[in-house]
Protein backbone atom coordinates (compact mmCIF):
# COMPACT_ATOMS: atom_id res chain seq x y z
CA UNK A 1 0.00 0.00 0.00
CA UNK A 2 1.57 3.11 -0.72
CA UNK A 3 -0.77 5.77 1.27
CA UNK A 4 -2.21 7.40 -2.48
CA UNK A 5 -5.49 6.55 -2.71
CA UNK A 6 -7.82 6.85 -5.56
CA UNK A 7 -11.15 6.92 -5.78
CA UNK A 8 -13.55 5.23 -7.75
CA UNK A 9 -11.70 2.32 -8.60
CA UNK A 10 -13.48 1.59 -12.30
CA UNK A 11 -15.47 3.88 -13.79
CA UNK A 12 -18.48 3.37 -16.65
CA UNK A 13 -19.37 5.94 -19.07
CA UNK A 14 -20.93 6.94 -22.05
CA UNK A 15 -19.18 9.05 -24.46
CA UNK A 16 -20.24 12.92 -24.27
CA UNK A 17 -19.97 12.82 -20.49
CA UNK A 18 -17.99 14.60 -17.72
CA UNK A 19 -16.27 12.63 -15.10
CA UNK A 20 -13.82 13.70 -11.66
CA UNK A 21 -11.43 11.45 -10.89
CA UNK A 22 -10.13 12.00 -7.54
CA UNK A 23 -6.61 11.37 -5.49
CA UNK A 24 -5.55 11.49 -1.90
CA UNK A 25 -1.77 11.72 -1.78
CA UNK A 26 0.42 10.12 1.24
CA UNK A 27 0.40 12.25 4.43
CA UNK A 28 2.72 15.22 4.14
CA UNK A 29 3.21 14.86 0.48
CA UNK A 30 2.77 18.58 -1.09
CA UNK A 31 3.00 17.59 -4.78
CA UNK A 32 0.57 15.30 -7.08
CA UNK A 33 0.83 13.52 -10.35
CA UNK A 34 -1.57 12.19 -12.63
CA UNK A 35 -0.65 9.68 -15.73
CA UNK A 36 -2.98 7.95 -18.56
CA UNK A 37 -2.17 4.26 -19.32
CA UNK A 38 -3.50 2.49 -22.39
CA UNK A 39 -2.35 0.04 -24.76
CA UNK A 40 -1.98 2.63 -27.41
CA UNK A 41 -0.28 5.38 -25.94
CA UNK A 42 1.43 3.61 -22.77
CA UNK A 43 2.46 5.84 -19.94
CA UNK A 44 1.75 9.22 -20.42
CA UNK A 45 2.45 12.15 -17.77
CA UNK A 46 -0.83 14.58 -17.69
CA UNK A 47 0.07 17.42 -15.04
CA UNK A 48 1.92 18.02 -12.04
CA UNK A 49 0.19 20.18 -8.98
CA UNK A 50 2.88 21.39 -6.29
CA UNK A 51 0.89 23.05 -2.88
CA UNK A 52 -1.76 24.17 -4.78
CA UNK A 53 0.41 25.54 -8.09
CA UNK A 54 0.35 23.79 -11.46
CA UNK A 55 4.32 22.66 -11.98
CA UNK A 56 4.25 20.85 -14.64
CA UNK A 57 1.87 20.11 -17.97
CA UNK A 58 2.52 16.92 -20.44
CA UNK A 59 -0.11 15.70 -23.40
CA UNK A 60 -2.73 16.81 -21.54
CA UNK A 61 -6.12 17.72 -23.61
CA UNK A 62 -8.19 20.63 -23.04
CA UNK A 63 -10.56 18.73 -22.38
CA UNK A 64 -9.16 17.46 -19.45
CA UNK A 65 -8.47 19.79 -16.80
CA UNK A 66 -7.10 19.16 -12.63
CA UNK A 67 -7.03 21.00 -9.59
CA UNK A 68 -5.20 20.63 -6.21
CA UNK A 69 -7.25 21.80 -2.94
CA UNK A 70 -5.81 23.26 0.07
CA UNK A 71 -6.10 20.22 1.71
CA UNK A 72 -3.69 18.97 -1.08
CA UNK A 73 -5.79 16.57 -2.88
CA UNK A 74 -6.54 16.63 -6.35
CA UNK A 75 -9.33 16.09 -8.94
CA UNK A 76 -9.08 15.18 -12.92
CA UNK A 77 -12.00 16.29 -14.52
CA UNK A 78 -12.64 14.83 -17.83
CA UNK A 79 -15.20 16.23 -20.05
CA UNK A 80 -17.13 15.57 -24.01
CA UNK A 81 -15.55 11.92 -23.54
CA UNK A 82 -14.51 9.78 -26.59
CA UNK A 83 -13.60 6.02 -26.67
CA UNK A 84 -10.26 6.84 -26.78
CA UNK A 85 -10.32 8.43 -23.12
CA UNK A 86 -10.57 5.06 -21.34
CA UNK A 87 -7.59 4.06 -20.01
CA UNK A 88 -6.00 3.65 -16.41
CA UNK A 89 -5.64 6.81 -14.98
CA UNK A 90 -2.89 6.67 -12.06
CA UNK A 91 -1.92 9.68 -9.38
CA UNK A 92 1.21 9.71 -7.42
CA UNK A 93 2.72 12.11 -5.01
CA UNK A 94 6.03 12.73 -3.30
CA UNK A 95 6.89 15.04 -0.54
CA UNK A 96 8.08 17.79 -2.67
CA UNK A 97 8.35 19.10 -6.53
CA UNK A 98 11.63 18.04 -7.92
CA UNK A 99 12.06 15.11 -9.67
CA UNK A 100 14.91 13.43 -7.50
CA UNK A 101 11.90 13.20 -4.97
CA UNK A 102 10.04 9.70 -5.48
CA UNK A 103 6.71 9.00 -6.33
CA UNK A 104 4.14 6.52 -5.35
CA UNK A 105 1.71 5.85 -6.86
CA UNK A 106 -2.16 4.57 -6.32
CA UNK A 107 -3.93 2.09 -7.47
CA UNK A 108 -5.60 3.59 -10.38
CA UNK A 109 -9.07 4.73 -11.50
CA UNK A 110 -9.94 2.32 -14.74
CA UNK A 111 -12.24 4.27 -17.16
CA UNK A 112 -14.39 2.50 -19.54
CA UNK A 113 -15.76 4.91 -22.02
CA UNK A 114 -18.67 2.93 -24.17
CA UNK B 1 11.31 12.49 -30.19
CA UNK B 2 11.36 9.52 -27.82
CA UNK B 3 12.99 9.83 -24.83
CA UNK B 4 13.11 6.33 -23.60
CA UNK B 5 13.56 2.92 -25.54
CA UNK B 6 13.45 -0.17 -23.83
CA UNK B 7 14.60 -3.12 -26.09
CA UNK B 8 12.16 -5.94 -25.92
CA UNK B 9 8.63 -5.79 -25.03
CA UNK B 10 9.19 -9.53 -23.94
CA UNK B 11 11.55 -11.30 -21.72
CA UNK B 12 11.47 -14.46 -21.06
CA UNK B 13 13.94 -16.59 -18.41
CA UNK B 14 13.95 -19.31 -15.98
CA UNK B 15 13.70 -19.49 -12.64
CA UNK B 16 17.44 -19.02 -11.24
CA UNK B 17 18.18 -17.47 -14.38
CA UNK B 18 20.03 -13.56 -15.09
CA UNK B 19 17.30 -10.89 -15.65
CA UNK B 20 18.31 -7.91 -18.08
CA UNK B 21 16.11 -5.56 -18.99
CA UNK B 22 17.42 -2.81 -21.48
CA UNK B 23 16.74 0.94 -21.13
CA UNK B 24 18.26 3.67 -23.37
CA UNK B 25 17.42 7.56 -23.20
CA UNK B 26 18.44 10.33 -25.18
CA UNK B 27 18.98 13.29 -23.68
CA UNK B 28 21.78 15.83 -24.35
CA UNK B 29 22.50 16.57 -20.34
CA UNK B 30 22.41 13.26 -18.17
CA UNK B 31 18.71 13.11 -16.83
CA UNK B 32 17.41 11.48 -13.44
CA UNK B 33 16.57 7.73 -14.23
CA UNK B 34 13.81 5.36 -13.05
CA UNK B 35 13.06 1.99 -12.93
CA UNK B 36 9.45 1.09 -11.88
CA UNK B 37 7.53 -2.51 -11.71
CA UNK B 38 3.88 -2.60 -12.15
CA UNK B 39 2.30 -6.31 -11.07
CA UNK B 40 -1.05 -6.89 -12.52
CA UNK B 41 -3.91 -4.90 -11.93
CA UNK B 42 -1.72 -2.53 -9.08
CA UNK B 43 0.09 0.49 -9.64
CA UNK B 44 3.65 1.17 -10.15
CA UNK B 45 6.28 0.43 -7.82
CA UNK B 46 9.63 2.61 -7.53
CA UNK B 47 12.90 -0.53 -8.03
CA UNK B 48 15.44 1.84 -7.78
CA UNK B 49 16.76 5.61 -9.42
CA UNK B 50 19.74 7.31 -10.33
CA UNK B 51 19.94 11.15 -9.65
CA UNK B 52 23.90 11.50 -9.05
CA UNK B 53 26.69 10.06 -7.48
CA UNK B 54 27.59 5.92 -7.81
CA UNK B 55 26.43 5.09 -10.87
CA UNK B 56 25.85 1.38 -9.96
CA UNK B 57 22.48 1.76 -7.75
CA UNK B 58 20.78 -1.16 -6.03
CA UNK B 59 17.37 -1.31 -5.86
CA UNK B 60 15.00 -3.52 -4.03
CA UNK B 61 14.19 -7.19 -4.45
CA UNK B 62 17.71 -7.56 -5.39
CA UNK B 63 17.71 -5.56 -8.84
CA UNK B 64 20.56 -3.07 -9.36
CA UNK B 65 20.85 -0.98 -12.04
CA UNK B 66 24.69 1.20 -13.77
CA UNK B 67 24.46 4.61 -15.71
CA UNK B 68 26.66 4.45 -18.20
CA UNK B 69 26.47 8.22 -20.04
CA UNK B 70 28.71 7.25 -22.76
CA UNK B 71 26.41 4.40 -23.59
CA UNK B 72 23.09 6.31 -22.54
CA UNK B 73 22.42 3.52 -20.92
CA UNK B 74 20.08 2.55 -17.88
CA UNK B 75 19.90 -1.40 -17.79
CA UNK B 76 18.13 -3.61 -15.25
CA UNK B 77 19.53 -6.64 -14.17
CA UNK B 78 18.82 -9.36 -11.40
CA UNK B 79 21.67 -12.39 -10.71
CA UNK B 80 18.51 -14.74 -10.11
CA UNK B 81 15.50 -14.85 -11.36
CA UNK B 82 12.20 -15.73 -9.02
CA UNK B 83 9.06 -16.42 -10.06
CA UNK B 84 7.58 -13.20 -7.81
CA UNK B 85 9.54 -10.94 -10.72
CA UNK B 86 7.00 -11.64 -13.61
CA UNK B 87 5.44 -8.40 -14.15
CA UNK B 88 5.42 -5.14 -16.28
CA UNK B 89 8.87 -3.12 -16.12
CA UNK B 90 8.94 0.09 -17.42
CA UNK B 91 12.30 2.74 -17.01
CA UNK B 92 11.56 6.16 -17.18
CA UNK B 93 13.62 9.33 -16.94
CA UNK B 94 13.28 12.80 -16.08
CA UNK B 95 14.95 15.45 -18.16
CA UNK B 96 14.35 18.38 -15.67
CA UNK B 97 14.91 18.50 -12.30
CA UNK B 98 12.98 21.24 -11.62
CA UNK B 99 9.82 19.10 -12.11
CA UNK B 100 8.32 15.71 -11.62
CA UNK B 101 7.36 15.00 -15.30
CA UNK B 102 8.41 11.15 -15.64
CA UNK B 103 8.39 10.35 -19.54
CA UNK B 104 8.21 6.50 -19.34
CA UNK B 105 9.68 3.60 -21.95
CA UNK B 106 6.82 1.45 -23.72
CA UNK B 107 7.44 -1.49 -20.90
CA UNK B 108 9.09 -4.98 -21.12
CA UNK B 109 6.52 -7.98 -19.53
CA UNK B 110 9.13 -10.18 -18.32
CA UNK B 111 8.05 -14.04 -17.80
CA UNK B 112 9.74 -16.16 -15.45
CA UNK B 113 9.79 -19.56 -16.62
CA UNK B 114 9.81 -22.74 -14.07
Amino acid sequence: DSGVTQTPKHLITATGQRVTLRCSPRSGDLSVYWYQQSLDQGLQFLIQYYNGEERAKGNILERFSAQQFPDLHSELNLSSLELGDSALYFCASSVAGGGAFEQYFGPGTRLTVT
Amino acid sequence: AQSVTQLGSHVSVSEGALVLLRCNYSSSVPPYLFWYVQYPNQGLQLLLKYTTGATLVKGINGFEAEFKKSETSFHLTKPSAHMSDAAEYFCAVILSGNTGKLIFGQGTTLQVKP
